[in-house]
């Protein structure tokens, strides 16, 4: 089993929809969570920081952390055919060098 | 520069072939990482520099994997005899401060091998 799994998707949706994108993960000890966007041959663009529980808003994007069920969740209001791209979650712990370990990424399109 | 920079962005090579990737880092920044992403796969850790110590190497998949960083700004990562199993993009990412802090990774765009 993966430290972190996702659901590769894709998530199809029509423009101006609300779009869900959740992570789960099994290592307690992570303590930052990050989810980052990749475009088609680009390399991955940090969206949303978050350190232990707790929402993050920016923007369109709401990040949302449950430690307690080891779940983290991103949310795209009124979402744009310019949101299609993959969506990665990553993760990492606190002490010392820690890796970031990352999801297999959701595939997102958003229709016009 | 404005933004990581990595060459080539296309590699093909015969299985057996050595290839070399290079990361050109922005300037001033003290961490520098290789990932292998695996298509439909997120981003895999391969190894970590903090300047030119290479501080974390625990991901590279074997000993034909080897990185340097030998002035602390650009890095290479070289693949000794491919084998297919090593077609993959590779992703440099730096970041300004040293990783046990919180810090953005500023990722470049990748070299897309293809080992025939």
């Amino acid at each position: 089993q993966k430290e972190v799994e996702q659901d590769p998707g894709p998530l199809s949706v029509p423009e101006g929809a609300i779009v869900s994108l959740n992570c789960t993960y099994s290592n307690s000890a992570f303590q930052y969570f990050m989810w980052y966007r990749q475009y088609s041959r680009k390399g991955p663009e940090l969206l949303m920081y978050t350190y232990s529980s707790g929402n993050k808003e920016d923007g369109r994007f709401t990040a949302q952390v449950d430690k307690s069920s080891k779940y983290i969740s991103l949310f795209i209001r009124d979402s744009q055919p310019s949101d299609s791209a993959t969506y990665l979650c990553a993760m990492r712990g606190n002490t010392g060098f820690q890796k970031l370990v990352f999801g297999t990424g959701t595939r997102l399109l958003v229709s016009p | 520069g404005a933004g990581v920079s990595q060459s080539p962005r296309y590699k093909v090579a015969k299985r057996g072939q050595d290839v070399a990737l290079r990361c050109d880092p922005i300037s001033g920044h003290v961490s520098l990482f290789w990932y292998q992403q695996a298509l439909g796969q997120g981003p895999e850790f391969l190894t970590y520099f903090q300047n030119e110590a290479q501080l974390d190497k625990s991901g590279l998949p074997s000993d034909r994997f080897f990185a340097e960083r030998p002035e602390g700004s650009v890095s290479t990562l070289k693949i000794q005899r491919t084998q297919q199993e090593d077609s993959a993009v590779y992703l440099c990412a730096s970041s300004l401060k040293i990783a046990e802090n919180t810090g953005e990774l500023f990722f470049g765009e990748g070299s897309r091998l293809t080992v025939l």
